[in-house]
């Protein structure tokens, strides 16, 4: 059974368009983050819940908006795509927000803005 | 923000062979963790380091939490094709309010294993 599972693997859409990553986690974790990989693989968070509740947010754009429906879900949605969002996007989760808490990270979602 | 100095950022090795690749900041960290990513997969967790000092090993792999708490290595010994990928540090600090703690992602080290 997959952990931490993504939807859609690939995504490949125009400028401008809106689109939504779907993630779900079924290890009854309490904290899920959204993390971005650049074309050079460097990993950087976006945001994190805990419970539903936001506990991080990066300095990222309003375009990008997370939304968590229960703890076991976390849906990143991106208005007005541009040709810099493309990159793949990490869902991760771990038990709680805590140091030493381990992240588990899902399969990834390639975006790419054409 | 924070920084973590990934080195080296690619390594191409004969079967068998140790590895060694290292982190620096020039800040303080709570927690190191070495990941390693295979191409297409999210990173997978191979050691966490919680204390300066601390010195773990998993299998053919070993790392280390510098004593300062801005540093961090890990070794790989005797390379086998399997361990080609992506090897990233992470340090971990907490977020605002001194909880919910966030990883800093270093920049990676790819690794090529020849047979």
């Amino acid at each position: 059974d997959t952990a931490v599972s993504q939807t859609p693997k690939y995504l490949v859409t125009q400028m401008g368009n809106d689109k939504s990553i779907k993630c779900e986690q079924n290890l009854g974790h309490d904290t899920m983050y959204w993390y971005k990989q650049d074309s050079k693989k460097f990993l950087k968070i976006m945001f994190s819940y805990n419970n539903k509740e936001l506990i991080i947010n990066e300095t990222v754009p309003n375009r990008f908006s997370p939304k968590s429906p229960d703890k076991a879900h976390l849906n990143l949605h991106i208005n007005s795509l541009e040709l810099g969002d493309s990159a793949v996007y990490f869902c991760a989760s771990s038990q709680e927000s805590g140091v030493g808490n381990e992240q588990f990270f899902g399969p990834g979602t390639r975006l790419t803005v054409l | 923000g924070q920084q973590l100095n990934q080195s080296p950022q690619s390594m191409f090795i004969q079967e068998g062979e140790d590895v060694s690749m290292n982190c620096t900041s020039s800040s303080i960290f709570n927690t190191w963790l070495w990941y390693k990513q295979d191409p297409g997969e999210g990173p997978v967790l191979l050691i966490a380091l919680y204390k300066a000092g601390e010195l773990t090993s998993n299998g053919r792999l070993t790392a280390q939490f510098g004593i300062t708490r801005k540093d961090s290595f890990l070794n790989i010994s005797a390379s086998i094709p399997s361990d080609v990928g992506i090897y990233f540090c992470a340090g971990q600090t907490p977020g605002s309010g001194g909880s919910n703690y966030k990883l800093t992602f270093g920049k990676g080290t790819l690794l090529t294993v020849n047979p």
